[in-house]
Order: structure tokens, then C-alpha cells, then sequence
């Protein structure tokens, strides 16, 4: 079945600098790879998703970026804010499931002000 | 409002007693799931249902058991509950299909200690 590797698990950055994630996935198959920001104490919210067909998607300071071929999709997220800090997850849809989701380990994002 | 609604929100019950927690959304979604999550940590598959009567085991082992009567309501039971049944547990639902179809939205969760 579909394996996702998300790496770093922690990332502490200082305010208005740039902060990457990435992830990796097993199936090649998978199609459809959203991210989620989860703040302490909340609800995983969806803040950007990206599928097969497209190799990069922005919207305002965050953007994906996906490599099929090498099987791999980032998150950026530019002039990074206090607000920012939360755990991120990425996740991955397996080809022919019917849009089940299988998430990485999540990165704790730190922003310093 | 259209949202997720888990209930009850935080639960300290005892080992060996049985337990409901309840997940209702008026998304009119069709498919719906649950994860475990412990704090921080990553999101386990445990049960989703594409539609009424329709029910699948996650990837990740669960002796908790659901049902799907109605399309809005997707409740999780475990029959006699252990401290390693000691987690948050997230409900979410997403639409049958097109554009939207893949996207979830998730509930508040159920955080559960067994002492």
C-alpha cells in the first residue's frame, strides 16, 4: 500500500524567512496531495492541495510543487509569520481508493518572531 | 452553518467500559472517516464509509467497530475500553466525486483517556 515519508519532523525558522517540507510517496498511482496545518489544540484544515496533472500550485505564500517522476511534492511557504507555526501534514490519495488519505508524520513549523 | 460535529469533545472513562463517540455533518457529504491521532502526531486510518451501509476497515488496526444507518451520522464504538485506547480520535467526510471529491474536512475530535 501507499507509504508517505515527510521530512523534517521539526523546523524552526525566523520570521519572514522562507520554510520547506517535503514529502515522498510510495504508489505511483496516488493522484491527489493535500496539505494540512494543524494548530495546537485544533482541527487538521486543509491550506493547499495539488493533483497528478499539475506540477505546481501557489496560493499567495504558500505553494506546492509535485514531481511525479521522482515521486515527491513540497510545501513552501515564503516570509514566514508567528501565525505560521502549527504542525503541517502532507498526505497522499492511492490510485482508485476512492480519495482515502494517507498522511506523513507531520513537521512541528516553528516561526520566531 | 455546514461543519463536523464530534461529540462528546473530551471523555475520562474507565477500562472495561463501553463507549460511543458520536460524529455527525451537514456538509451532505457521502463518505466519511476516522482517524487516531495521538498529539501531534500523525493521522492513523481506522474506519471510513463511502455511503449508508457501507463500512471498511483503515490501515491501521482498530478494535473499535462503526456504523453508517444514516448519511450524516457515522458513529464509533468500543465494546470495553483500554488505557491504550488512550488517544484523539478525528472524524472527517469528504464528497462522492468531482473537483471537491478528494478534499476532507474534519471535525474538533474526541479526545479519549481510559484510566
Amino acid at each position: 500500500g501507499e507509504n508517505v515519508e515527510q521530512h523534517p519532523s521539526t523546523l524552526s525558522v525566523q520570521e519572514g524567512d522562507s520554510a520547506v517540507i517535503k514529502c515522498t510517496y510510495s504508489d505511483s498511482a496516488s493522484n491527489y496531495f493535500p496539505w494540512y496545518k494543524q494548530e495546537l489544540g485544533k482541527r487538521p484544515q486543509l491550506i493547499i492541495d495539488i493533483r497528478s496533472n499539475v506540477g505546481e500550485k501557489k496560493d499567495q505564500r504558500i505553494a506546492v510543487t509535485l514531481n511525479k517522476t521522482a515521486k515527491h511534492f513540497s510545501l513552501h511557504i515564503t516570509e514566514t509569520q508567528p501565525e505560521d507555526s502549527a504542525v503541517y501534514f502532507c498526505a497522499a490519495s492511492p490510485g482508485n481508493q476512492g480519495g482515502k488519505l494517507i498522511f506523513g508524520q507531520g513537521t512541528e513549523l516553528s516561526v520566531k518572531p | 452553518e455546514a461543519d463536523i460535529y464530534q461529540t462528546p469533545r473530551y471523555l475520562v472513562i474507565g477500562t472495561g467500559k463501553k463507549i460511543t463517540l458520536e460524529c455527525s455533518q451537514t456538509m451532505g457529504h457521502d463518505k466519511m472517516y476516522w482517524y487516531q491521532q495521538d498529539p501531534g502526531m500523525e493521522l492513523h486510518l481506522i474506519h471510513y464509509s463511502y455511503g449508508v451501509n457501507s463500512t471498511e476497515k483503515g490501515d491501521l488496526s482498530s478494535e473499535s467497530t462503526v456504523s453508517r444507518i444514516r448519511t450524516e451520522h457515522f458513529p464509533l464504538t468500543l465494546e470495553s475500553a483500554r488505557p491504550s485506547h488512550t488517544s484523539q480520535y478525528l472524524c472527517a467526510s469528504s464528497e462522492s466525486g468531482g473537483l471537491k471529491g478528494y478534499e476532507q474536512y474534519f471535525g474538533p475530535g474526541t479526545r479519549l483517556t481510559v484510566t
